[in-house]
């Protein structure tokens, strides 16, 4: 399977402990993007990556949120100091560069604050 | 703020019919539309996407349709059938220059045998 990988596909933690996703784009794909999706909404965009270079960030992704994507391929998107409001899915997708309309997603992190 | 929203929460078609999905958006600046499909415990799927300056895109039994004056973007699904069903998301780009995309809140599809 080539498609988008995410690890782990669920997470329970508690209030007030660091949790940290990875995601595995597909291989040839330059543009990689975060998203949250809580149950009965559409995905709401937090951040994208080109290449090595966050370029656009979410007012959503708050201060005890980071993303990195160290060496252009894989990614990984941290919490910090859980709230319960954090319990969400979290998305990743990626796109070719100049076709950030059709964005591959995976299947997802489903996080669970206690 | 600027959104994109759905008129109907879930439509029920029996298989073999037609299905049409409706959406509304407000940001007038977006100069892509596009489809997605989310079926249970997955990601979502891209389906189709249609540029501002165009008014109807057809694909493998999708067709979008953008009417720009009433801010509406439709998608109709010909020969609905069961695998067809399915979360379905309007989005949009939000303008020139920007790569994330706005979703709305999704239509659930379900089809009748």
């Amino acid at each position: 399977d080539t498609g988008v990988s995410q690890d782990p596909r669920h997470k329970i933690t508690k209030r007030g402990q660091n949790v940290t996703f990875r995601c595995d784009p597909i291989s040839e794909h330059n543009r990689l993007y975060w998203y949250r999706q809580t149950l009965g909404q559409g995905p709401e965009f937090l951040t994208y990556f080109q290449n090595e270079a966050q370029l656009e960030k979410s007012r959503l992704l708050s201060d005890r949120f980071s993303a990195e994507r160290p060496k252009g391929s894989f990614s990984t998107l941290e919490i910090q100091r859980t709230e319960q409001g954090d319990s969400a899915m979290y998305l990743c997708a990626s796109s070719l560069e100049g076709r950030y309309n059709e964005q591959f997603f995976g299947p997802g992190t489903r996080l669970t604050v206690l | 703020g600027e959104s994109v929203g759905l008129h109907l929460p879930t439509l029920s078609v029996q298989e073999g019919d037609n299905s049409i999905i409706n959406c509304a958006y407000s940001n007038s600046a977006s100069d892509y539309f596009i489809w997605y499909k989310q079926e249970s415990g997955k990601g979502p799927q891209f389906i189709i996407d249609i540029r501002s300056n165009m008014d109807k895109r057809q694909g493998q039994r999708v067709t979008v349709l953008l009417n720009k004056t009433v801010k509406h973007l439709s998608l109709q699904i010909a020969a609905t059938q069961p695998g067809d069903s399915a979360v379905y998301f309007c989005a949009e780009n939000g303008g020139t220059g920007r790569r994330a995309l706005t979703f709305g809140s999704g239509t659930r599809l379900q089809v009748q045998p």
